[in-house]
């Protein structure tokens, strides 16, 4: 079974432009979250999506978005890029999600760089 | 609330040495517990997990035992490999619409 891909893989932008990364679930996977990873914060949870519903949402600014189509895929939206945005995003899927306490399964995450 | 707190590294070591990576959680109720190890420039692996008190997770070597009257899940590995280093996370998850709660992660580095 192929697992969570994500892309790009890595992003350069600059400051005040705005990205879209994108994660593709496991196959029969309905949900997906996103964490950022940085140095300083670790990892930090961002927004859970099941069947194209956000269903539970961490402490980040609503310059941080995401949605989830019908066939699962995710993607995450940034706008106004700051240089504190330049992280890790991860994308973890799993079959039901946080509010089962279910496994999660990671993708090889999105390197963003703000200059 | 949740929260998770793991040994502060870097941890290194010699190849075949013990390693045992401190996990301790504070969580209402009964959290399920996880492994994650990161490989320099990739995503997290789910090494292993544990779902109730007393189970013992295993994977590639790698053990951990949910001890609720400690609420640990320490990581231990009885012959490490240059191959194992790592960055390693203990994470909880509870149910009931929370996100997964990672520790600051712990960097081993072994050494041939």
């Amino acid at each position: 079974k192929a697992g969570v891909t994500q892309t790009p893989r890595y992003l350069i932008k600059t400051r005040g432009q705005q990205v879209t990364l994108s994660c593709s679930p496991i196959s029969g996977h309905r949900s997906v979250s996103w964490y950022q990873q940085t140095p300083g914060q670790g990892l930090q949870f961002l927004f859970e999506y099941f069947s194209e519903t956000q269903r539970n949402k961490g402490n980040f600014p609503g310059r941080f978005s995401g949605r989830q189509f019908s066939n699962s895929r995710s993607e995450m939206n940034v706008s106004t890029l700051e240089l504190g945005d330049s992280a890790l995003y991860l994308c973890a899927s799993s079959l039901a999600g946080t509010q089962a306490g279910d496994t999660q399964y990671f993708g090889p995450g999105t390197r963003l760089t703000v200059l | 609330g949740n929260s998770v707190t793991q040994m502060e590294g870097p941890v290194t070591l010699s190849e075949e040495a013990f390693l045992t990576i401190n996990c301790t959680y504070t969580a209402t109720g009964y959290p399920s517990l996880f492994w994650y190890v990161q490989y320099p420039g990739e995503g997290l692996q789910l090494l292993l997990k544990a779902t109730k008190a007393d189970d013992k997770g295993s994977n590639k070597g790698f053990e951990a035992t949910y001890r609720k009257e400690t609420t640990s899940f320490h990581l231990e590995k009885g012959s490490v490999q240059v191959s194992d280093s790592a960055v390693y996370f203990c994470a909880l998850s509870r149910p009931g619409n929370t996100p997964l709660v990672f520790g600051k992660g712990t960097r081993l580095s072994v050494i041939a």
